[in-house]
């Protein structure tokens, strides 16, 4: 079973400053899923991600398939960016069948 | 493009009872996942539907069970509920479980148990 670490568990900032959450994985993986989850549960797909960088809007992921490492950066945050963050991993049978990070709490002071 | 919509929104049910959740995929997506969030424990998978079959399960006892309809919606079924049931259960849709095409969830049901 694949292990997903997250870090930081809890992050507060600044309107404006530049974020970064990052995310290690202990087994080999097809692709990696960044989601976004608002208070009340709601949960948005972020990126899915296999190499290199993605990019939308203010939120840019990477991935480090040789290290096992993914970063989710967020330039000029504003507070409707608080949320949690949550990574995942396909975990065998299905690009899918995820095991998730425990999420890195977000809150965007203004 | 309506997006994935999950009922009942809330759902207070007593321990031993039974409880059905329902979930309507994007329209075109053919794949349906189902993950349970309870307190404490995070995110979970739970299960994975594809054209009517049961694909994969998560680890969670065969009280937890589900099918998946000619028209790709969905039904997640929890027999003798169990305090420890109480959760948000998310269901998301895909058009396909390999590539690269983008998870979208609904807005889960929150299941209390009593």
């Amino acid at each position: 079973k694949n292990e997903v670490e997250q870090s930081p568990q809890n992050l507060t900032a600044q309107e404006g400053e530049f974020i970064t959450i990052n995310c290690s994985y202990s087994v080999g993986i097809s692709a990696l899923h960044w989601l976004q989850q608002h208070p009340g549960g709601g949960i948005v797909s972020l990126f899915m991600l296999s190499s290199g960088k993605k990019k939308h809007g203010r939120l840019i992921a990477t991935i480090n398939i040789q290290e096992k490492h993914s970063s989710l950066h967020i330039t000029a945050s504003h507070p409707r960016d608080s949320a949690v963050y949550i990574c995942a991993v396909p975990s065998g049978g299905s690009n899918y069948k995820l095991t998730f990070g425990k999420g890195t709490l977000l809150t965007v002071n203004p | 493009e309506a997006g994935v919509t999950q009922s009942p929104t809330h759902l207070i049910k007593t321990r031993g009872q039974q409880a059905t959740l329902r979930c309507s995929p994007i329209s075109g997506h053919t794949s349906v996942y189902w993950y349970q969030q309870a307190l404490g424990l995070g995110l979970q998978f739970l299960l994975w539907y594809d054209e009517g079959e049961e694909r994969n399960r998560g680890n969670f006892p065969p009280r937890f069970s589900g099918r998946q309809f000619p028209n790709y919606s969905s039904e997640l079924n929890v027999n003798a509920l169990e305090l420890e049931d109480s959760a948000l259960y998310l269901c998301a849709s895909s058009l396909g479980d390999r590539g690269s095409s983008p998870l979208h969830f609904g807005n889960g049901t929150r299941l209390t148990v009593t």
